[in-house]
């Protein structure tokens, strides 16, 4: 069945360092959603891709999907202490699937 | 209003108690959501409403079951439940199926 695996499991970085999380697919998506979900809290929607090649930003975010529609990343430069939480990449083929998503630490 | 509202935020009940989670949302989203989130784990769907009718079933026992009464509002009514089935329950919103989905803060349920 459709999978989507999303690495690393666990980053910890020092504030104002670079952060990457990365989604691959089994089979070609034809969209990938980005969600953070802080302690605590509920998923909230960040950013749909849709095109293959799509680059999309919001501030120091960089959202980017693959050619083939299979993989999608999430960049964020100079990371800061409100950017801790888990990112959620969800991956729509057939059905809509989560990645298990990476937790992102930010040490002051 | 571009919320989605859950309740209760909390529930304590046990295996033989009948209660219900309520979930609603006013964007004038078609495609509602049950999704079952146990502790760092991601969100399990469990549910799809669309158009008021439902589109999937996770292969969820029978012990929870949905319910949505019109567009609006989504309930999740649940018996005899184990212990096993305490999670955060998030109810979610989308125009569509395959849009971006709005999610609810949850109703953390825990089964005695």
């Amino acid at each position: 069945g459709q999978q989507v695996m999303q690495i690393p499991q666990y980053q910890h970085v020092q504030e104002g360092e670079d952060f990457t999380t990365y989604c691959n697919s089994s089979t070609t998506l034809s969209n990938i959603q980005w969600y953070k979900q802080r302690p605590g809290g509920h998923p909230v929607f960040l950013i749909q891709l849709v095109k293959s090649g799509e680059v999309k930003k919001q501030k120091r975010l960089t959202f980017q999907f693959g050619e083939a529609k299979k993989n999608s990343s999430l960049h964020i430069t100079a990371t800061q202490t409100t950017d801790v939480g888990t990112y959620l990449c969800q991956g729509g083929s057939e059905k809509l699937v989560f990645g298990k998503g990476t937790k992102l630490t930010v040490n002051p | 209003d571009t919320e989605v509202t859950q309740t209760p935020k909390h529930l304590v009940m046990g295996m033989t108690n009948k209660k219900s989670l309520k979930c609603e949302q006013h964007m004038g989203h078609r495609a509602m959501y049950w999704y079952k989130q146990k502790a760092k784990k991601p969100p399990e769907l469990m549910f799809v409403y669309s158009y008021e009718k439902l589109s999937i079933n996770e292969s969820v026992p029978s012990r929870f079951s949905p319910e949505c009464p019109n567009s609006s509002l989504l309930n999740l009514h649940l018996h005899a439940l184990q212990p096993e089935d305490s999670a955060l329950y998030l109810c979610a919103s989308s125009q569509d199926y395959y849009n971006e989905q709005f999610f609810g803060p949850g109703t953390r349920l825990t089964v005695l």
